[in-house]
């Protein structure tokens, strides 16, 4: 079974600092891909970024960072430079390989940037 | 980039009636497409996935009677609430992968049982 964790329900930053949304998974599988994806109020799932559990690099995407720590199964989302636009609900999901990126997903970190 | 289209984004319908939810993928082919249901500030939790050319797969506790899906050809998959009611009402959103790294969600549908 997969369980996705995410600790932190609501999280506030200032404009222009950055943040870290925390995400902690298990997993028995031993290839799964790991994904952020951003929905606004409007309720769309945005994809951020995307790490692979035999990647050795930690991914990044623009302002987007993942902190990749496998010993730890821990995939924090590092946002850098925040910006008012970046107010949102943030979930972390985990696929594991061969299921066609078939999500389970974390409760979610709602993210407030602060002017 | 790719794109995935689900269509209506809100629907309201009187108990007892079915609705129809598309999702198409409009530039790419999509062989399984997977649909989730959304609780007020909720997580999205997966209901099935959606195969081509076979019968979906539900997850446990997912009447496959109440949640009809058909997935007719590799960009169109629909999902049909039959004989809705009040609980039935939530936001569902479908989702394609077009590769291994990533997958894109349709914009969802807003379901409002009357």
């Amino acid at each position: 079974a997969q369980k996705i964790t995410q600790t932190q329900p609501g999280m506030f930053v200032q404009e222009k600092e950055a943040v870290t949304l925390d995400c902690t998974y298990d997993t028995s599988d031993p290839s799964y891909g790991l994904f952020w994806y951003k929905q606004p109020s409007s309720g769309e799932m945005i994809f951020l970024i995307y790490q692979g559990s035999y990647d050795q690099q930690n991914a990044t995407e623009g302002r987007y960072s993942l902190n990749f720590q496998k010993a730890r199964k821990s995939a924090n989302l590092v946002i850098s430079a925040s910006q008012l636009g970046d107010s949102a609900m943030y979930f972390c999901a985990m696929s594991p390989m061969g299921t066609g990126n078939q999500f389970y997903f974390g409760t979610g970190t709602s993210l407030t940037v602060i002017p | 980039g790719a794109v995935v289209s689900q269509h209506p984004s809100r629907v309201i319908c009187k108990s007892g009636t079915s609705v129809k939810i598309e999702c198409r993928s409009l530039d790419f082919q999509a062989t399984t497409m997977f649909w989730y249901r959304q609780f007020p500030k909720k997580s999205l939790m997966l209901m099935a996935t959606s195969n081509e050319g076979s019968k979906a797969t539900y997850e446990q506790g997912v009447e496959k009677d109440k949640f009809l899906i058909n997935h007719a050809s590799l960009t169109l998959s629909t999902l049909t609430v039959t004989s809705a009611h009040p609980e039935d009402s939530s936001f569902y959103i479908c989702s394609a992968p077009p590769g291994l790294t990533e997958a894109f969600f349709g914009q969802g549908t807003r379901l409002t049982v009357v």
